[in-house]
């Protein structure tokens, strides 16, 4: 019963370099998705993948990239760390695009630090 | 401008009592909403949902209650228990809308007192 997996679960980064988040999950769901967690700011959607193939840009994309590398894998990928990248990136997988009411199922984090 | 809101930062309960939480909402086309629940280096987990057709939706000690002419909905959790101190996220969706992806509220901290 793994669910959604994160790599790693705490990274120091210093600024410029860069690094990818990976996620997977083993649930078969078609969407999957990376939020950042800031104190004071709950969740915000970074990237999006609706389906295998496809990739959109959430609320807060600057500075990220993503890979949907096939239907369980979704990486996140920083070029250039800055600070403000300094935050808790969670990943989220769901059954359906647009029935988001099923819920979604969270990894349990990865907490990045930029300094 | 903030989508979903979630106005108390925390709430302290005592053991046995209800808590209630508060969420509101701006956008108009969301049409289905979420609690989630997060303990410290966990995940967020899903507890409970509410579709817009609805007013009101039960699961054990947890009530979810929609008002959709103030914008407004609320999770009940009685009676509180020791485990129940977490912080709670209100999330809506827009199903039928161009952007995909969950709105969160900030949080509450709910802590249930012994």
């Amino acid at each position: 019963n793994a669910g959604v997996t994160q790599t790693p679960k705490f990274q120091v980064l210093k600024t410029g370099q860069s690094m990818t988040l990976q996620c997977a999950q083993d649930m078969n769901h078609n969407s999957m998705y990376w939020y950042r967690q800031d104190p004071g700011m709950g969740l915000r959607l970074i990237y999006y993948s609706a389906s295998e193939g496809t990739t959109d840009k959430g609320e807060v994309p600057n500075g990220y990239n993503v890979s949907r590398l096939n239907k369980r894998e979704f990486s996140l990928r920083l070029e250039s760390a800055a600070p403000s990248q300094t935050s808790v990136y969670f990943c989220a997988s769901s059954e359906g695009a647009t029935r988001a009411g099923y819920g979604y199922t969270f990894g349990s984090g990865t907490r990045l630090t930029v300094v | 401008d903030q989508q979903v809101k979630q106005n108390s930062p925390s709430l302290s309960v005592q053991e046995g009592r209800i808590s209630i939480l508060n969420c509101d909402y701006t956008n108009s086309m969301f049409d289905y909403f979420l609690w989630y629940k997060k303990y410290p280096a966990e995940g967020p987990t899903f507890l409970i949902s509410i579709s817009s057709i609805k007013d009101k939706n039960e699961d054990g000690r947890f009530t979810v209650f929609l008002n959709k002419s103030a914008k407004h909905l609320s999770l009940h959790i009685v009676p509180s228990q020791p485990g129940d101190s977490a912080v709670y996220f209100c999330a809506a969706s827009d199903s039928g809308g161009g952007a995909d992806g969950l709105t969160f509220g900030k949080g509450t901290h709910l802590i249930i007192q012994p």
